[in-house]
């Protein structure tokens, strides 16, 4: 079974541009998660999909972030314009159901 | 007060000790209960994966959970070198609920 997909890998910008990151989950999860994950912190929840429908984000900041899940399967989760406090991890994980989630291998994004 | 609270250590063990993980919660509505292993520059892992109170074992690993003093420990047994990576407890309502993160403990196991 292939795992949670995510790219780019490594995304380096300056602060106030714009930048987009891609999440394909694992085939058959309706469940997909965004999280943020600051040097030594958990990770974050910023959104969740169920299917292509939005369950919880709360913790979104709207100002700047947006996700969508476009057919109910891959997502992107996007930043504009980004700051410096950005600078962070951005994972993705899906579940099946009301089972564990499985995390990609995340995107490291560093803000100049 | 933190929902999830985890030490973050780092925590340095010789290889073949036996490390104890720990995590304290304060929402009594947390009923499943999640460790996850994140090596470095890799996302997180499932580890164990229980309901409620009590203990589950799986191989070198015991996870224990006491929703009475809303208490939940992670057990290595023998531990090696490649269990070195931040554990992360990650206890949850269920369902659809979200999963609160600790903010992860880092071990390291030296030869």
């Amino acid at each position: 079974e292939a795992g949670v997909a995510q790219s780019p890998r490594y995304k380096i910008i300056e602060k106030r541009q714009s930048v987009a990151f891609w999440c394909n989950p694992i085939s058959g999860h309706a469940t997909l998660y965004w999280y943020q994950q600051i040097l030594g912190q958990g990770p974050k929840l910023l959104i969740q999909f169920q299917n292509n429908g939005v369950v919880d984000d709360s913790q979104l900041p709207k100002d700047r972030f947006s996700a969508e899940r476009l057919k109910g399967v891959d997502s992107t989760l996007k930043i504009q314009p980004a700051k410096l406090e950005d600078s962070a991890v951005y994972l993705c994980a899906s579940s099946l159901g009301n089972q564990p989630q499985h995390f990609g291998d995340g995107t490291r994004l560093s803000i100049l | 007060q933190k929902e999830v609270e985890q030490d973050p250590g780092p925590l340095s063990v010789p290889e073949g000790a036996i490390v104890s993980l720990n995590c304290t919660y304060s929402n009594s509505a947390f009923q499943y209960f999640m460790w996850y292993r994140q090596y470095s520059r890799k996302g997180p892992e499932l580890l164990m994966y229980t309901y409620s109170s009590g203990n589950k074992e799986d191989g070198r690993f015991t996870a224990q959970v006491d929703k009475s003093s809303k208490y939940i420990s992670l057990f290595i047994r023998d531990s090696q070198p490649s269990d070195s990576a931040t554990y992360l407890c990650a206890p949850s309502g269920g369902g659809y609920q979200k999963v609160t993160f600790g903010t992860g403990t880092k071990l390291q196991v030296i030869p």
